[in-house]
């Protein structure tokens, strides 16, 4: 595996469903994110972790819990999720959060929330 | 704060046309710039960006976009477009954090 990886790629739940989606990078860096592309709306930042610790949470609603075990791995575990929430859901990496890092994006998992 | 407006949400095009898509930014900081661009059911990739420099950036698969400080705008261009160039394309703004705007979808017709 090269890059970023996300899995599944699509998830369909209901809203007392509890999952989660994961995402790996295979590029040695030590930031990461997730996203939130909903249609027609820009992509939303949702999470920052940098060397495993949470630097960032832009007022994410709690049923968005996200955990970070290592710099290679990041979780969103989701529980008792709304149809709103239903959207295009992006990890991204970069070498750190220095500003000129680009940030390498996974395919991200397309959600359906029932 | 920053800010970006993507000023065309889509642009249709005919293969081997140019085409130029439109970025503006607003910043009360230094910025660095980016163009991705997003192929159906995938995620972002990278096709430049300008940190410092040659105000002119060349990135991949032949685009290349222009820095103006002035105008506080930095428009992705490429001379001729293929089918396979169909696809959304964003140009985020990093300050603090990086910023995305809405996003225009180039749209190749042949």
């Amino acid at each position: 595996e090269t890059g970023v990886t996300q899995t599944p790629r699509h998830l369909v739940m209901g809203m007392t469903n509890k999952k989660s989606l994961k995402c790996e990078q295979h590029l040695g860096h030590n930031a990461m994110y997730w996203y939130k592309q909903s249609a027609k709306k820009p992509l939303e930042l949702m999470f920052v972790y940098n060397f495993k610790e949470q630097t960032e949470n832009n007022s994410v609603p709690s049923r968005f819990s996200p955990e970070c075990p290592n710099s290679s791995h990041l979780f969103l575990h989701l529980h008792t999720l709304q149809p709103e929430d239903s959207a295009l859901y992006l990890c991204a990496s970069s070498q750190d959060r220095t500003e000129y890092n680009e940030q390498f994006f996974g395919p991200g998992t397309r959600l359906t929330v029932l | 704060a920053q800010s970006v407006t993507q000023l065309d949400s889509q642009v249709p095009v005919f293969e081997e046309a140019p085409v130029e898509l439109r970025c503006n930014y607003s910043s009360s900081v230094s910025v660095y710039l980016f163009w991705y661009v997003q192929y159906p059911n995938q995620g972002l990739q990278l096709l430049l960006k300008y940190l410092s420099g040659s105000t002119l950036v060349k990135g991949i698969n032949g685009f290349e976009a222009e820095f103006n400080k002035s105008q506080t705008s930095f428009h992705l261009r490429k001379p001729s477009v293929h089918i396979s160039d169909t696809a959304e394309y964003f140009c985020p703004v990093k300050g603090n954090k990086l910023v995305f705007g809405a996003g225009t979808i180039l749209r190749v017709k042949s």
